[in-house]
């Protein structure tokens, strides 16, 4: 398996432009997030999907959308790219249970808007 | 606001010795985890604990859970060099959602 892949790697962006963050998993998972990583501020919840056509918004879901049509994919995107989004973004994906769900990271993606 | 919040900020100790961080909570939660994330990766899980639950063990890792102070602790016993990277704490609140939220986290080093 190759877990959660996300692309690109690295990105710049000048302020206005738009962009998608790809997001995909083979685990057959239901759960899937976006964070955002600032330095000194943790992982702050973008948006989050409970399953396929199923999202809701975390902390920070301002200029950001996301939709989820297939259980594989949920791609992130930034409607008009400000420096304040300027961050590192990661992908998770779990198999929720009452009992927990252990998340599983992608590499990241590192953003950066001028 | 973030839910958990890691204590100390920073850690440094000399390989051998023991690491304890702590986290702290708003509000009730189903169960606590904690990842680690070396530098520049992704998070990497490392043990859960039900809200149930008062202590867990894993290798040289061991947790423990205080719901009435709405904390938790995380040792790890002997460290390595190979232990230095930051440790984040991520609750799963018992209502709200399913919104797994984490702390700030804490940056640990581990000096050969």
């Amino acid at each position: 398996n190759a877990g959660v892949t996300q692309t690109p790697k690295f990105q710049v962006l000048k302020t206005g432009q738009s962009m998608t963050l790809q997001c995909a998993q083979d685990m057959n998972h239901e759960y899937m997030s976006w964070y955002r990583q600032d330095p000194g501020m943790g992982l702050r919840l973008i948006h989050y999907s409970v399953g396929a056509g199923i999202t809701d918004q975390g902390e920070v879901p301002n200029g950001y959308n996301v939709s989820r049509s297939t259980t594989e994919d949920f791609p992130l995107r930034l409607l008009s790219a400000a420096p304040s989004q300027t961050s590192v973004y990661f992908c998770a994906s779990s198999y929720r249970s009452t009992g927990g769900n252990e998340q599983y990271f992608g590499p990241g993606t590192r953003l950066t808007v001028t | 606001s973030q839910q958990g919040e890691e204590d100390p900020q920073a850690l440094s100790i000399q390989e051998g010795e023991n690491a304890t961080m702590n986290c702290s909570y708003k509000t009730s939660i189903n169960n606590l985890q904690w990842y680690r994330q070396n530098s520049g990766r992704g998070l990497v899980h490392l043990i859960l604990i039900r809200s149930n639950e008062r202590e867990k063990h894993s290798g040289r890792l061991r947790v423990t859970l205080d719901t009435s102070k709405k904390s938790s602790s995380l040792l790890i016993t002997a460290s390595r060099a190979a232990d230095t990277a930051s440790y984040f704490c991520a609750t799963d609140a018992s209502t709200g959602g399913f919104k797994t939220i984490f702390g700030a986290g804490t940056r640990l080093f581990v000096k050969a």
